[in-house]
């Protein structure tokens, strides 16, 4: 199915462990973004990808890395998770300006870190 | 700090009510506003992207308005239907990459 696909769905992880979650679309679209979700607040854009081979820091971008690793794959990385970083985690993607295009969004990743 | 608020927090409506909601954001630095539709277990769905002060945009029985030099947008939907239970995402955008979503209005329509 067209679209953009995040793995896993689920994550428990313990303090201090490190992970990354994995976003791609096939939609072969130029930007791609890492945002997430808290009760009571908005999404928040963590990391971005504006084309292959660039990142941006977001608006939350402290305790995780990103690597854009072809047009298709973006990554999330946690290096040393702490119980803040529980959350839900969007990936999305865009093509063309947003004047224009709105964004297509995986399914989510809910990470839990105790 | 850029505050992107949304209004009601939550709506419960009978079906076939009509109702809307407004989404209010900072009045200067507007470069366009996008309006997502949010259904429980599933991911966001653009429903309409705003760019000039004015825009009126429709789709089916949604529209949606925008004022760009008051800085606020509202959503309407005509004759609600149990499928229109979701939350709807309004995000200020800045620049080609800075959005800042606000937090949704959740609505739920009883049959």
């Amino acid at each position: 199915n067209a679209g953009v696909t995040q793995t896993p769905k689920f994550q428990v992880l313990k303090t201090g462990q490190s992970m990354t979650l994995q976003c791609a679309q096939d939609m072969n679209h130029n930007s791609m973004y890492w945002y997430r979700q808290d009760p009571g607040m908005g999404l928040r854009l963590i990391y971005y990808s504006a084309s292959e081979g660039t990142t941006d820091k977001g608006e939350v971008p402290n305790g995780y890395n990103v690597s854009r690793l072809n047009k298709r794959e973006f990554s999330l990385r946690l290096e040393s998770a702490a119980p803040s970083q529980t959350s839900v985690y969007f990936c999305a993607s865009r093509d063309g300006t947003i004047l224009s295009y709105g964004y297509t969004f995986g399914s989510g990743t809910r990470l839990t870190v105790v | 700090i850029l505050n992107v608020e949304q209004s009601p927090q939550s709506l419960h409506v009978q079906e076939g009510d009509s109702t809307n909601f407004t989404c209010s954001f900072p009045s200067s630095n507007f470069y366009a506003l996008h309006w997502y539709r949010w259904e429980t277990a599933k991911s966001p769905e653009a429903l309409f992207v705003m760019t000039l002060n004015g825009d009126e945009k429709k789709k089916g029985r949604i529209s949606a308005t925008l004022n760009t030099k008051e800085g606020y947008s509202y959503l309407y939907i005509k004759g609600s239907q149990p499928e229109d239970s979701a939350t709807y995402l309004c995000a200020f955008i800045r620049n080609n990459n800075d959005m800042r979503f606000g937090a949704g209005t959740r609505l739920t329509v009883k049959p």
